[in-house]
């Protein structure tokens, strides 16, 4: 299994600019969660999906983000217009709820820059 | 809000001692996780937790879980090098998992 994929790895944008994180979750697990992770906040769950259905987006730090699951292997997350406090690393995270452990598998993360 | 607190945050220990990290958490729940994140990289699940009792073993590592108490320790048995990292204990309420602040462990010669 190649395990959550998550693309860019590294992104440096502007001020401004609209950025794009993706992520394809693992074959066959129905929960796909979207974190950031900073220094001073810590890990912080941003919203996740449950069969491609957005179920809670309380994390999402404002209008400027959104986030879509179009499909149960395909998921983004947009940033439009990028600020410098948006800079963190940002993790996808995937989970089946089928089972009895339930724990989630995390990508590689895509660290963002706004300069 | 489920909180979860982990203690202490920085740890910094000699190789072969033995040291216990702590997660105390605020409401009920029957699963805990433990993760463990290198410098610049991901997290990687070391440990699940699901029942009261619940006792795992991975190499040096050993954690435990107390849900009467709401608390679970990873228990560091002769420290090597290659325990230095970030560990995270995360509590599931419902489909969302509540993560700790981390604790920044350094193993020194």
């Amino acid at each position: 299994d190649a395990g959550v994929i998550q693309s860019p790895r590294h992104e440096v944008t502007e001020m401004g600019q609209e950025v794009t994180l993706r992520c394809k979750p693992i074959s066959g697990h129905n929960s796909l969660f979207w974190y950031r992770q900073t220094m001073m906040r810590g890990l912080e769950l941003l919203i996740y999906f449950n069969n491609n259905v957005p179920i809670d987006d309380s994390g999402m730090p404002e209008d400027r983000f959104s986030a879509k699951m179009p499909n149960a292997s395909f998921s983004t997350l947009k940033i439009q217009p990028s600020e410098p406090r948006d800079s963190a690393v940002y993790f996808c995270a995937s989970t089946t709820l089928a089972g009895p452990y339930n724990e989630q598998f995390f990508g590689p993360g895509t660290r963002l820059t706004v300069l | 809000e489920l909180k979860v607190e982990q203690n202490p945050l920085f740890l910094s220990m000699q190789e072969g001692k033995n040291y216990t990290i702590y997660c105390n958490y605020s409401t009920t729940s029957d699963r805990l996780y433990w993760y463990r994140q290198d410098p610049g990289k991901s997290l990687e699940s070391l440990f699940v937790l699901l029942s009261n009792g619940a006792v795992k073993q991975e190499g040096r590592l050993m954690a435990s879980l107390d849900t009467k108490a709401r608390l679970s320790t990873l228990h560091i048995t002769a420290a090597v090098h290659d325990l230095s990292a970030t560990y995270f204990c995360a509590v599931a309420y419902g489909n969302q998992f509540y993560f700790g602040t981390g604790t920044s462990l350094t193993v020194i010669p």
